[in-house]
């Protein structure tokens, strides 16, 4: 079935770096979703991606959707403790009824 | 508006018991889900409904039933649990958007325990 892969599985940075997770697709998306969860807590949607190449930011996070709709990425910029949580992205079905999440990316900051 | 809400939030199970979670939603969405989410398995679909009456099965529906009587609400039953359905237990809704899907919103969770 449809699939969509996330990487790194975890990822530890010190305050103030960088952070990036990867999410790919064998097949072409229509658009999709990040989401971010914080330790104990439930996904939060955070932004959706539509068109090819779009690019968004949301202050110090920056959301990128692939030129041919097979991959999108979120970078962090100067991390901070306030980041700690699971990013998971989501495509939609071929039906377009549902969505299939990745298997997230949990990040780490240590002060 | 509460948004979505899940009922109980914990519960311990003995194997072959049957319980049954309540999610409800306040923002007339047409679309619901149930997820489970284990370690280092992300969110797994379990079943989902596009509209009152309607069910699907989602990625892993074994062991699990479900019901859409009322557009608000959406019932998971486990009619013998195993502890292999310990997990926590995760409800979402949203609308169509165009040929795709609008944001989803998720409920705060159930933890449930089956020993």
């Amino acid at each position: 079935g449809q699939q969509v892969m996330q990487i790194p599985q975890y990822q530890h940075v010190q305050e103030g770096e960088d952070f990036t997770t990867y999410c790919n697709s064998s097949t072409t998306l229509s658009n999709i979703q990040w989401y971010k969860q914080r330790p104990g807590g439930h996904p939060v949607f955070l932004i959706q991606l539509v068109k090819s190449g779009e690019v968004k930011k949301q202050k110090r996070l920056t959301f990128q959707f692939g030129e041919a709709k097979k991959n999108s990425s979120l970078h962090i910029t100067a991390t901070q403790t306030t980041d700690v949580g699971t990013y998971f992205c989501a495509a939609a079905n071929q039906a377009g009824t549902a969505l299939i999440f990745g298997k997230g990316t949990t990040l780490s900051v240590s002060s | 508006n509460a948004g979505v809400t899940q009922t109980p939030k914990f519960r311990v199970l003995k194997t072959g018991q049957s319980m049954t979670l309540l999610c409800a939603q306040d923002m007339n969405h047409e679309y619901m889900y149930w997820y489970r989410q284990d370690p280092g398995m992300g969110l797994r679909l379990i079943h989902y409904s596009v509209g009152e009456g309607t069910t699907a099965k989602g990625e892993v529906p074994d062991g699990y039933n479900v019901s859409r009587l009322k557009k608000q609400n959406f019932l998971l039953g486990l009619e013998s649990a195993a502890p292999s359905q310990t997990s926590v237990y995760f409800c979402a809704s949203s609308d169509p958007r165009g040929d795709s899907i609008d944001t989803q919103y998720f409920g705060p969770g159930t933890r449930l325990t089956v020993l």
